[in-house]
């Protein structure tokens, strides 16, 4: 089935700089990749997808790439702020139908 | 408009007994799914409903969990009997039919629970 492999699974970073997150999958159909932020005590809510047909997408001080032939895609924050505190998590379809999620990765911006 | 609803958000359980987890997805969401999170773990895909049917149940556990989804509107998860390794946050995502796996999924507060 399919794998989807998250690094780190925690981040400290300081206010101001940047961060980023990574995950590999392994399922080569795979071709919708959503970036979930779970804030402490609310649901995981999406901030960002990247579908297979482009390389790069960008939402003001969040980006995601993918790289279809590594099989690797990655989040980043810049300048980070204390809000951004959260666990984040990537995802992969698999099979067309359904979604495999990483293990999330803990962040804490320190102001 | 409303979001998933799951209920209850909190339950601790014994060993053996029954607990019944329900979701009720956004309105019009055709596609449900069930996941868990165990601590610092990812959240693990349990199962996914087209309305009614089960499109993919390959992530359940064992046969100790019975989803279902009658009249395809909300959805309940039952676990009987309970072990400890059960434990966990469940959560209940909804989408439209749309694009299959390519729609956005909406996650419901989750419901944590504890078998002791």
């Amino acid at each position: 089935g399919e794998n989807v492999e998250q690094h780190p699974s925690t981040l400290s970073v300081q206010e101001g700089d940047s961060a980023v997150i990574k995950c590999t999958y392994s399922d080569s159909a795979s071709n919708y990749f959503p970036w979930y932020k779970q804030e402490l005590g609310k649901r995981p809510q999406l901030i960002i997808d990247i579908r297979s047909n482009v390389g790069e997408k960008k939402d003001q001080r969040i980006a995601v790439t993918l790289n279809k032939t590594a099989k690797h895609f990655s989040l980043h924050i810049t300048e980070t702020q204390p809000e951004d505190s959260a666990v984040y998590f990537c995802a992969a379809t698999y099979n067309n139908n359904d979604m495999r999620f990483g293990a999330g990765t803990r962040l804490t911006v320190k102001p | 408009e409303a979001g998933v609803t799951q209920f209850p958000s909190h339950s601790v359980i014994e060993k053996g007994q029954t607990v019944t987890l329900r979701c009720d997805p956004i309105s019009g969401h055709d596609n449900l799914y069930w996941y868990r999170r165990v601590m610092g773990k990812e959240i693990k895909f349990l199962l996914h409903f087209v309305k009614e049917s089960k499109q993919d149940e390959s992530g359940m556990p064992n046969n100790r969990f019975l989803a279902e989804r009658t009249g395809g509107t909300y959805s309940t998860l039952k676990v009987q009997p309970a072990e400890l390794e059960d434990s966990g946050v469940y959560f209940c995502a909804s989408s439209l039919f749309g694009q299959g796996a390519r729609e956005t999924q909406y996650f419901g507060p989750g419901t944590r629970l504890l078998v002791l």
